[in-house]
């Protein structure tokens, strides 16, 4: 069955500092990755999607990237920390037919 | 594009009794409806799916009804325990694309 691992679970970042956030898929080959951002208390706001690597759509204007180098490995970056950045950063994955599971997520706090 | 609407935004039961919640969508193209458990700091978990070609489905104390000509679907959590208690948020997709949640649902059951 397939395994979403995502890492740092915490952080602490300034404002203005850069941003990485990984995520790896384990049990499945080409499946679809997503980032998806939840401040506290509210709904899920897709980021980011990728069905292949090296293929990113966005889903939200901001200063936040995504990159997919390989098939399984999916990064959340940013060259400078917002306020608002703060939030809970979840990847997920998926193969077919659209079922997603999600990864353990991350908690930003941007300082 | 795709808008999921998640009614109520809280809901308070007594343990064992029913909670319902209800989503509508706007994409008549929409064939899969998931489900997503999200217990306090920790990921959304998939607890039920549906897809366009049924009507309902059932596991244990949970269940799924979708009616496609009113385009909207619901979540029945039958003699509801404590450890129901957590955020259910709804989702919905066509083909391939990704999943458009509902803001969520915060279901407490008070023993």
């Amino acid at each position: 069955s397939q395994t979403i691992h995502q890492w740092p679970a915490t952080l602490v970042q300034p404002v203005g500092s850069p941003l990485s956030l990984e995520c790896t898929v384990e049990g499945t080959s080409n499946p679809n990755l997503y980032w998806y951002r939840q401040a506290a208390g509210r709904g899920l706001q897709l980021l980011f999607y990728s069905v292949g690597i090296g293929q990113i759509s966005s889903e939200v204007p901001q200063n936040l990237s995504a990159s997919r180098p390989q098939d399984r490995q999916f990064i959340l970056s940013s060259k400078k920390l917002l306020l608002s950045d703060s939030g809970f950063y979840l990847c997920a994955g998926g193969v077919s037919g659209n079922t997603i599971y999600f990864g353990e997520g991350s908690w930003l706090t941007v300082v | 594009g795709e808008n999921v609407e998640q009614h109520p935004s809280t809901l308070s039961v007594q343990e064992g009794d029913s909670a319902v919640i209800k989503c509508t969508y706007s994409d008549s193209a929409s064939n899969y409806f998931p489900w997503y458990k999200q217990e306090l700091g920790k990921r959304p978990q998939l607890i039920i799916d549906i897809r366009s070609n049924v009507g309902e489905k059932k596991d244990q104390r949970i269940a799924v009804t979708l009616n496609k000509t009113a385009k909207h679907f619901s979540l029945h959590i039958t003699e509801t325990q404590p450890e129901d208690s957590a955020v259910y948020f709804c989702a919905s997709a066509s083909g391939n694309t990704p999943l458009v949640f509902g803001k969520g649902t915060r279901l407490s059951v008070i023993a």
